[in-house]
């Protein structure tokens, strides 16, 4: 069965340093998310992305975030200037695009801001 | 707003005892409700959805849109269901997911 891969599965960055997490979504997918869970906390929406542009962002998405898809497979997060309340678990997910068809999450990255 | 509640963060159950996890949404559109689970921080798997109206794993989830509630039940809970369970509603063309808190089930031996 086909799965969303993330890369790396563990990141460690020095505070104020840009980085970038990888995704690679299933194939016929047409939506793709970032989730964010800090540590002992609930999964929280961070962004959807379909046909090349963001669609929806939440509040926690502000502009030292952003989103790309830079081939027909890729989708990365990059975060610009991290900060310590950064660290957390980063998931992508991806969608067949239909209402109702749920959306198949990687097994995350561990952001560890220092 | 779309808003999913679980109001229960931590849940104990003995081995072979019926188990519920609760779930309430407040969506004003019609609701496609999910129910996910964690294995000790292993990515999120899907466990249900409300339009297949299947058992996985001896679960079921009956959507009643009069009580807005979708909750998880198990008549005989196992050792191996222990694990952090998310309600999740998706709404909009984008299907965005709205994630419940969480209940952490653990079932003792």
């Amino acid at each position: 069965e086909p799965e969303v891969t993330q890369t790396p599965s563990h990141q460690v960055t020095q505070m104020g340093q840009e980085v970038i997490l990888r995704c690679v979504p299933i194939s016929n997918h047409l939506y793709f998310y970032w989730y964010r869970q800090i540590l002992g906390q609930k999964v929280e929406f961070l962004v959807s992305f379909y046909n090349n542009e963001i669609s929806e962002k939440s509040e926690i998405f502000d502009d030292q975030f952003s989103v790309e898809r830079p081939d027909g497979s890729n989708f990365t997060l990059k975060i610009r200037s991290t900060k310590l309340e950064d660290s957390a678990m980063y998931f992508c997910a991806s969608n067949i695009g239909v209402l109702g068809q749920p959306q198949h999450f990687g097994d995350g990255t561990r952001l560890s801001i220092l | 707003a779309q808003r999913v509640t679980q109001p229960e963060k931590l849940l104990s159950v003995f081995k072979g005892a019926p188990v519920e996890l609760k779930c309430n949404y407040s969506y004003s559109g019609s609701p496609e409700l999910f129910w996910y689970v964690q294995y000790s921080r292993q990515r999120l798997q899907l466990l249900l959805r409300h339009i297949s109206r299947e058992s996985i794993k001896g679960f079921t989830a009956d959507l009643n849109k009069g009580e807005t509630s979708f909750h998880l039940k198990k008549p005989f809970a196992q050792e191996e269901d222990s694990a952090m369970y998310y309600c999740a509603l998706g709404v909009g063309t984008g299907n965005q997911f709205y994630f419940g808190t969480g209940t952490s089930l653990t079932v003792i031996p």
